[in-house]
């Protein structure tokens, strides 16, 4: 089955510990992204990439980092997290290097930063 | 930059009855545009995009949206509403280089039996 998993789906940590929450697709996309999602604010882009070792940021990326090693995964990287990181993050993925292909989302992971 | 607004933050509609969701966008570049909607508990998938040609575009679930360049509208229609269709809806655009993606705050479509 085609499709974009997210681990961990539900994570609560404390403020200052290092967290990675991963993000793989099965279907050999060259675009990847991720986007927290708050009440009242949508969804804002953090990190995307076009492709293999190439990643930029977007709109909210200050207190993340990405890496891009291999096609199929993209993890998301907290190296300090802070309360106001408490989101609900989704990754996503499309083919083609670009995000105006049909992009498909993750499951989403909701994360509490005490 | 580009930016939308949806201008509505919830929406309740009786079952049966025609619906529309407004979006607009800012841009000084061409763009392209995107209907994503969310049900309880889930990811977001595609409902609909415009990239070029026909102004009106039909999407899944008898959705529609028209563009409308000289108002930088992107308004998503359904003549008639189900239960189902209760959710949160994201407009969304991008540029002609596809990179960066921007969505609206979302409008939260309540269909009341």
């Amino acid at each position: 089955e085609a499709q974009v998993t997210q681990n961990p789906r539900y994570l609560i940590t404390v403020t200052g510990k290092k967290l990675t929450v991963t993000c793989s697709q099965n279907m050999n996309h060259e675009y990847m992204s991720w986007y927290r999602q708050d009440p009242g604010l949508g969804l804002r882009q953090i990190y995307y990439s076009m492709n293999v070792e190439v990643t930029d940021k977007g709109d909210v990326p200050e207190g993340y980092k990405v890496s891009r090693k291999e096609k199929r995964n993209f993890p998301l990287i907290l190296e300090s997290p802070s309360p106001n990181q408490t989101s609900l993050y989704f990754c996503a993925s499309a083919p083609g290097g670009t995000s105006y292909n049909e992009q498909f989302f993750g499951p989403g992971t909701r994360l509490t930063v005490l | 930059a580009q930016s939308v607004t949806q201008l509505d933050s919830q929406v309740p509609v009786f079952e049966e009855a025609p619906v529309e969701l407004r979006c607009n966008y800012s841009s000084s570049v061409s763009v392209y545009l995107f209907w994503y909607v969310q049900y309880p508990n889930q990811g977001l998938q595609l409902l609909l995009k415009y990239l070029s040609g026909s102004t009106l575009v039909k999407g899944i679930n008898g959705f529609e949206a028209e563009f409308n360049k000289s108002q930088t509208s992107f308004h998503l229609r359904k003549p008639s509403v189900h239960i189902s269709d209760t959710a949160e809806y994201f407009c969304a655009v991008t540029t002609f280089t596809g990179n960066q993606f921007y969505f609206g705050t979302g409008t939260s479509l309540t269909v009341i039996p």
